[in-house]
This record gives C-alpha cells, structure tokens and sequence, in this order.
C-alpha cells in the first residue's frame, strides 16, 4: 500500500484539462515536502515530469502544473493530447523514513 | 549526460540473495553530493524507495527492507550496487537504479531490469 494516495484512474477527451489528485498525511506532504510528479509509459522508466514548486525539465510542456494545498497535491494535464495517455506518480519525502522517498501507486490517464 | 544501467540475475529462489549492479556512465559515482538510489516496481503496482548511498558511503534504507538489505559503491569500476536476502515472491519486481540529490527527485534513471522470485 502506497504512503500517497492517487485514483486508480482518470480519463478525459483530446483538448480538455484534467487533473490527477495526490493526498498524503503531516508527515509527508503536509510537512512541506515538495510534491513531484513522474510520467510513466508501460515497460519503460519513469521521466520526471514537475518537481519542486512547479519545475519543468527541459523538453516538458507547460501544459503540465502543479499545485499544492495542505496535505495534497494535484497535477493539472491541459489540451489533453494522445500521447498523454500514462501512468501518472506523486512522490514526496516522509519524515518516518528520515525525510527519503515516498510514492503515490499511480493513476493511469486514458485519452479517449 | 549520466547513463544508467542495471545487470544482474532476472531470476532469483526463494530465501536466496538478489544482487544487482547498477553501471553509471557520464559521471561518478563519488561525485559529490550526489546519492544512488534503487527503486522498484512489482508487476502492475506502483514506485517503491528501496535505498540510496550517498557519494561517501553512507547508506540509508526503506524500514520496510532494513533489515535485508545492502547497498555499496565501487569508485574503481564507477559502480553501485543492491543486495536483499532472503527473498519471497513479494521481491518480485522491476528494480531500477537511480540518481538523486537530496529533496530533488530522480531524474536519471536505469531502464530497469525485472527480477522474478521463483524455484
């Protein structure tokens, strides 16, 4: 069982805007952890996407964001395209495992 | 640019020892700063933080494998590497090797290498 907790899945048509959600406790978002986000195609690693307050690797674009509030975290995907369609991870850092890595356990994005 | 690249046996008996290398071309290993992580991923499941050496030596584990696991350096083959014992069914995963800072995620990544756990 994952420390953070995604949909299993979320879906949305070519064009439009989703958003995938992360919660997690006070000892791991809530303590102020950066939120980042993986993007992850079947049978390959997964590509950092979004880290620290809304960071983009070279090559992301910028309709890919991030948000936090609290103890959550969303990504926000906007003008869904086809190659869009992914696994999804929030990872952050936890104070009950000296401030090391924690995940989500993915939400698959379908592209209808 | 930093390659990554996990080797060792995809298939591992049960109460046995996992070992793996990861082989790191396009920087050191004893870079400073720097940390070498392991993460893996159980067929169909999500990300899990095994452990990570920093670029001195020092080691620090997921308490959920502590007790099992092992992590080392070899600056002279430019290398990192993952031992668990006592392996179930459970350790059954893709495992990959990774390079971090601290609080700033992966970005380089193996492609991973599948380990099965079966007689």
């Amino acid at each position: 069982q994952s420390v953070l907790t995604q949909p299993p899945s979320v879906s949305g048509a070519p064009g439009q805007r989703v958003t995938i959600s992360c919660t997690g406790s006070r000892s791991n978002i809530g303590a102020n952890y950066d939120v980042n986000w993986y993007q992850q195609v079947p049978g390959t690693a997964p590509k950092l996407l979004l880290y620290g307050r809304n960071n983009r690797p070279s090559g992301v674009p910028d309709r890919f964001s991030g948000s936090k509030s609290g103890s959550s975290a969303s990504l926000a995907i906007a003008g869904l395209q086809a190659d869009d369609e992914a696994d999804y991870y929030c990872q952050s850092y936890d104070t009950s495992l000296s401030g090391y890595m924690v995940f989500g356990g993915g939400t698959k994005l379908t592209v209808l | 640019q930093v390659m990554l690249q996990e080797s060792g046996p995809g298939l591992v008996k049960p109460s046995e020892t996992l070992s793996l290398t990861c082989t790191v071309s396009g920087d050191s290993v004893s870079r400073e700063d720097y940390y070498w992580g392991w993460i893996r991923q159980p067929p169909g499941e999500g990300l899990q933080w095994i452990g990570s050496i920093y670029y001195s030596g020092s080691t620090y584990y997921n308490p959920s494998h502590k007790s099992r696991i092992a992590l080392s350096l070899d600056m002279s083959k430019n290398t990192f590497s993952l031992k668990l014992t006592s392996v179930t069914a459970a350790d059954t995963a893709v495992y990959y090797c990774a390079r971090h800072l601290r609080f700033v995620p992966p970005g380089d990544w193996g492609r991973g290498i599948l380990v099965t756990v079966s007689s």
